[in-house]
């Protein structure tokens, strides 16, 4: 059971540059979620998806690009990557009913220099 | 902006003893309410969660919900060292998301 697994898991790159950041779950959850954690904000959501080719944003999606042409994937693309978007991504999923809890994935640390 | 809040800590309770985490929430319309612990450099791991008023247990974890109050919290009975960690209270938003509290660090002292 591999449920949610984020990759990859430590990213270091340079500001301007284009990173993805890839998120894959088994379990046909419906939602899937970004989130960036950082300390003084706890985990903000940066964009969500309720389902294959519909996505929305989150509280802080500015920088960013989701996509999720298939259920099981869903990428976040840092465009022209900025020293303020340095920090701890997470992935999450959830079944369809709004009072299931999200699991996350192991996240993703990105440094920008 | 609809808000959660927890204390940020860091929180010290002797081991065997009851730790009590608290958290309130500023939406009245929240319906559901879940607790994880994060460990440091880990992912956020389900505790708990409740959507009805009162007590709901699991194994030494109580999760307290009082909606008249928008209050929540979680109860850790017996604690261990290894139940050291940030408790993190998130509560639904509507429109299908959570909003999180900043999470409240708790240390078991052996």
């Amino acid at each position: 059971d591999a449920g949610i697994t984020q990759s990859p898991r430590y990213k270091i790159t340079e500001t301007g540059r284009q990173v993805t950041l890839m998120c894959h779950q088994t379990w046909s959850h419906s939602y899937m979620f970004w989130y960036r954690q950082d300390l003084g904000h706890g985990l903000r959501l940066i964009y969500y998806s309720a389902a294959a080719d519909i996505t929305d944003k989150g509280e802080v999606p500015d920088g960013y690009v989701v996509s999720r042409s298939k259920t099981e994937n869903f990428p976040l693309t840092l465009e022209s990557a900025t020293r303020s978007q340095t920090s701890v991504y997470f992935c999450a999923s959830r079944e369809g009913y709004s009072n299931q809890p999200q699991h996350f994935g192991d996240g993703t640390r990105l440094s920008i220099l | 902006q609809k808000e959660v809040e927890q204390n940020s800590g860091p929180l010290s309770v002797p081991e065997g003893a009851i730790a009590s985490l608290n958290c309130t929430y500023s939406d009245r319309g929240s319906q559901s309410f879940f607790w994880y612990r994060q460990y440091s450099g880990k992912s956020p791991e389900l505790i708990m969660f409740i959507y009805s008023n009162g007590d709901k247990e699991d194994g030494r974890f109580t999760a307290q919900l009082n909606k008249a109050s928008q209050y929540v919290s979680l109860l850790i009975r017996d604690s261990q060292p290894s139940d050291s960690a940030t408790y993190l209270c998130a509560v639904d938003q509507g429109a299908q998301k959570l909003v999180f509290g900043q999470g409240t660090r708790l240390t078991i002292n052996p």
